[in-house]
């Protein structure tokens, strides 16, 4: 049973346009929800977070939206820029879960130049 | 600051062979510790998290096992490695407050079982 999905599996974009990457999830105890960055052979880094409270978060050119009713989550990049090329991982978390993260199976993005 | 370290970087093990990998983290103390695996081409999988020396939790039934013998180190082992242990090893801390929700990764180890 996945919680977390990431149903685009890639994503190819021309530099200089927006990303958008989504993810679902499916248990409504998740409070908090972040975004990780992968380059291959490395490990992932941490992007952008929001907790359940909010609706948006804003950090440089990125943006997470969160739509709770619609148990939704994306993340903008804009603009996307050649280095951006990356697989993105959705994660969400439960507090009363001990804050261990679900992750998505992750999105490619490709930006072309 | 804090920084994760993982060794070694890359394995080529038999099948049946034993295995041991290393996580230690710097610059901070009483962490939750966490073992992740990333199949080739699939999204991370929590394999045990730790919040605290001896104190491990697995979260899928499988051939490996983890062990916190102090603070800040945290082993992934085998006594006999399967075919389907191949694939992408992560270890990952967080802090212990209940706002610290977000995981940092190490650089990974890349086991592969011929």
């Amino acid at each position: 049973d996945q919680q977390v999905k990431q149903n685009s599996p890639s994503l190819s974009v021309q530099e200089g346009r927006i990303s958008i990457l989504n993810c679902d999830y499916t248990n409504s105890m998740f409070d908090y929800f972040l975004w990780y960055k992968k380059y291959p052979a490395e490990g992932p880094t941490f992007l952008i977070s929001i907790s359940s409270i909010k609706d948006k978060n804003e950090d440089g050119r990125f943006t997470v939206f969160l739509n709770k009713s619609a148990k939704h989550l994306s993340l903008h990049i804009v603009p996307s820029q050649p280095g951006d090329s990356a697989v993105y991982f959705c994660a969400a978390s439960a507090m009363a879960a001990g804050n261990k993260l679900t992750f998505g199976g992750g999105t490619r993005v490709l930006v072309k130049p | 600051s804090q920084t994760i370290h993982q060794w070694p970087a890359t394995l080529v093990q038999p099948v049946g062979s034993p295995l041991s990998l290393e996580c230690t983290v710097e610059g901070t103390s009483n962490p939750n510790l966490y073992w992740y695996r990333q199949a080739a081409g699939r999204g991370l999988q929590l394999l045990f998290y730790s919040v605290g020396i001896g104190q491990i939790s697995s979260e899928v039934p499988q051939n490996l096992s983890a062990s916190r013998p102090q603070d800040r180190q945290f082993i992934l082992s085998s006594k006999k490695l399967l075919l389907s242990d191949s694939g992408f090893y992560l270890c990952a801390w967080s802090g212990t407050k209940w706002q610290s929700n977000e995981q940092f990764f190490g650089p990974g180890t890349r086991l592969t079982v011929l």
